[in-house]
């Protein structure tokens, strides 16, 4: 149980255009949902935390207006990467904790974006 | 604020030793610490996890860690270490105190393990 599942696995796109990528808990509720990026051999940094019908809360640095983030069900949260540049290339990986999840998060296969 | 510091970027053991994979926290209040290992282009997998309870916790593919609060400790043991176990480890820490969507994990820099044959 608790499988998170990311599409696409990877996306070559032309500067300047958007992108969605989308994140779904297959078999759980996720009231929460987080959004990571991570370059090339570092860390997870989070971008954005969301609640299932609310706004999500961007990290500082993070463009809100850059990444924009639905998460309009329980089920499913997407990260539109908006006029896309080739310093937004990187690995995005989402991650979900379910309603009566109090200490687990379940991760993503991941998104690896190639923008050209 | 929470950190983590995993002081190895990288770990080289022979397989069938011993392995160790460093971590230390720095948190408020009583620490939920989190093992994760990630394989190329994929995602993280959940190791192990300490919330409360034993000190020593014992996770998936024969990983164990020990809790250790005077050091604010938290490493990554395993007794014979297997070419498969060569990845990138994270280790990360949350704040029991934390509530809401605000319960968020911070992660150590990963460390890469390499087991040779």
């Amino acid at each position: 149980g608790a499988v998170v599942s990311q599409h696409p696995s990877w996306v070559i796109c032309k500067s300047g255009t958007s992108v969605k990528i989308e994140c779904r808990s297959l078999d759980f509720q996720a009231t929460t949902m987080f959004w990571y990026r991570q370059f090339p051999k570092q860390s997870l940094m989070l971008m954005a935390t969301s609640n299932e019908g609310s706004k999500a809360t961007y990290e500082q640095g993070v463009e809100k207006d850059k990444f924009l983030i639905n998460h309009a069900s329980l089920t499913l949260s997407t990260l539109t990467v908006t006029s896309a540049h080739p310093e937004d290339s990187s690995f995005y990986i989402c991650s979900a904790r379910g309603i009566k999840d109090q200490y687990e998060q379940y991760f993503g296969p991941g998104t690896r974006l190639t923008v050209t | 604020a929470q950190s983590v510091a995993q002081p190895e970027d990288q770990v080289n053991v022979a397989e069938g030793n011993p392995l160790t994979v460093k971590c230390t926290y720095s948190v408020s209040g009583n620490p939920y610490l989190f093992w994760y290992v990630q394989y190329p282009n994929r995602g993280l997998q959940f190791l192990l996890k300490y919330i409360t309870g034993d000190n020593l916790v014992k996770g998936s593919y024969g990983f164990e860690a020990e809790f250790n609060k005077s050091q604010t400790s938290f490493h990554l043991k395993k007794p014979s270490a297997l070419v498969s176990d060569s990845a990138l480890y994270f280790c990360a820490v949350r704040n029991s105190f934390s509530s809401g969507s605000a319960r968020q994990l911070t992660f150590g820099s990963g460390t890469q393990l390499t087991v040779l044959p």
